[in-house]
């Protein structure tokens, strides 16, 4: 069973397009929530964290459904600069003193279109 | 702003030599962590490092892998003998804490992307 799953992708939108990224987790003891947007050939960056009252950072939206184990990213009037491969990434639950490591998404890429 | 910085950003070497993969972590970060990406795939855990010793590692940090903090700022991944399938690229991250916050954000270095021949 895959630890975080994503929409397989590639999603291909116009400029000004709302585009929808989705995702499950397995683990239901997992406790913090991210979405990182990795470019081609580079570093995955943080994009937003993800709290349990769904959160906003300007165009970006995301949300968390504990129950359901799932967790979503809205980006809304898309921009050419926000093409990337999106991952969703969960961060194992804190025990025996581990530091909880970062479990990634394959990721969903993004091609936005003028 | 402060970023991790990872040296060299490619590295070629045949199969079964030694490579040394190094990192310098944001400076007041206390918790370092070495992940992979092999082409076309997800990026995967390999180790996790505090207080100068392995927290945590992954299945994939065999006996093939070592991890070490030589002195107050670089942190390095030594692969013992490269085979073909650790041809990927390495990140290096560092956290400032790791044990209070449960959103703390882990910080990437931009990778060392090894092959080998």
């Amino acid at each position: 069973r895959k630890e975080v799953e994503q929409d397989p992708g590639p999603f291909n939108v116009p400029e000004g397009a709302t585009v929808a990224f989705n995702c499950t987790y397995s683990n239901s003891a997992s406790q913090s929530f991210f979405w990182y947007r990795q470019d081609c050939r580079k570093e995955p960056k943080l994009l937003m964290s993800v709290y349990s009252s769904g959160n906003e950072d300007g165009r970006f939206t995301a949300q968390l459904n504990r129950a359901s184990q799932y967790i979503s990213l809205l980006i809304r009037d898309s921009k050419l600069s926000d093409s990337a491969t999106y991952l969703c990434v969960v961060n194992l639950p804190y025990v025996r003193g581990s530091q909880g490591n970062l479990i990634f998404g394959k990721g969903t890429k993004l091609s936005v279109k003028p | 702003e402060p970023e991790v910085t990872q040296t060299p950003s490619h590295q070629v070497t045949q199969m079964g030599q030694e490579v040394i993969l190094r990192c310098v972590p944001i400076s007041n970060h206390l918790y370092f962590y070495w992940y992979r990406q092999i082409l076309g795939q997800k990026v995967e855990f390999l180790v996790s490092f505090y207080n100068n010793e392995i927290s945590e590692k992954s299945e994939i940090f065999d006996d093939q892998f070592s991890v070490e903090r030589p002195d107050g700022s670089n942190f390095t991944l030594k692969i013992r003998s490269t085979k073909l399938e650790d041809s990927a690229m390495y990140f290096c991250a560092s956290s400032e804490s790791g044990t209070s916050g449960f959103q703390e954000t882990q910080y990437f270095g931009p990778g060392t992307r090894l092959l080998v021949l």
